[in-house]
């Protein structure tokens, strides 16, 4: 089954701290995955797309990794802010023979929390 | 820089009520797509609409459900009898024509069912 699993379910770390954020998936074939960030309340932004040949992509302080042999990605957040408290969701997207939203797969999100 | 907006921001109504919510996509966005997010649960995804009809739609989006495009503007989703279960947060999406295109996200209507 096509599945997005995101760890952990919530964290609280200091302004100024790194931390990183885990996405693991079964969705299988796999064609690209995006990491959001979702203020409470607003719809999701995008922040970072991944295909299968990326293993890094940097957008500011977002690094996201993926690991397509392992169908692992992160998203590390360096020098927080307290602006940065928001869920992040993975979404995996399975094949794109078809342009089918039914291959989005939406995981449940890392609530962050940045404490000053 | 353009956006997705959407109204209203909250809308209360009671059990059996229909209800209409607005969404305004990015203009020259052809693909358009409904989703809702029950409080502390995943985004779901609703129904897809292009070319003026329906693309696809989920096990969620019932024959309570529709969807219109009245001019070439405004993208509706109606919900015919609402239920307590629909209260949730309802967002709208629009993108680009072409496989993959990144979808952008309006900030939502809440809705709450009485």
């Amino acid at each position: 089954k096509n599945q997005v699993e995101q760890s952990p379910q919530s964290l609280i770390i200091l302004e100024g701290k790194n931390c990183t954020l885990q996405c693991n998936y079964t969705v299988s074939p796999f064609s690209n995955l995006r990491w959001y960030k979702q203020d409470t309340g607003r719809g999701p932004v995008s922040l970072t797309i991944m295909t299968f040949s990326e293993n890094t992509k940097s957008n500011g302080r977002y690094t996201a990794t993926l690991d397509a042999d392992t169908k692992q990605s992160s998203l590390h957040i360096t020098a927080s802010q307290l602006s940065d408290s928001a869920s992040y969701i993975c979404v995996v997207r399975g094949a794109q023979t078809m342009d089918s939203n039914y291959q989005l797969i939406w995981g449940a999100g890392t609530k962050l929390i940045i404490k000053p | 820089e353009p956006e997705v907006t959407q109204t209203p921001s909250h809308q209360v109504t009671q059990m059996g009520q229909e209800v209409i919510l607005r969404c305004v996509p990015i203009s020259n966005h052809l693909y358009f797509y409904w989703y809702r997010q029950i409080l502390g649960q995943k985004v779901e995804f609703l129904v897809s609409f292009y070319n003026n009809e329906i693309s696809e739609k989920s096990e969620i989006f019932d024959d309570q459900f529709s969807v219109e495009r009245p001019d070439g503007s405004n993208f509706t989703l109606k919900i015919r009898s609402t239920k307590l279960e629909d209260s949730a947060m309802y967002f709208c999406a629009s993108r680009l024509a072409g496989v993959g295109n990144e979808q952008f996200f309006g900030p939502g209507t809440r809705l709450t069912v009485l």
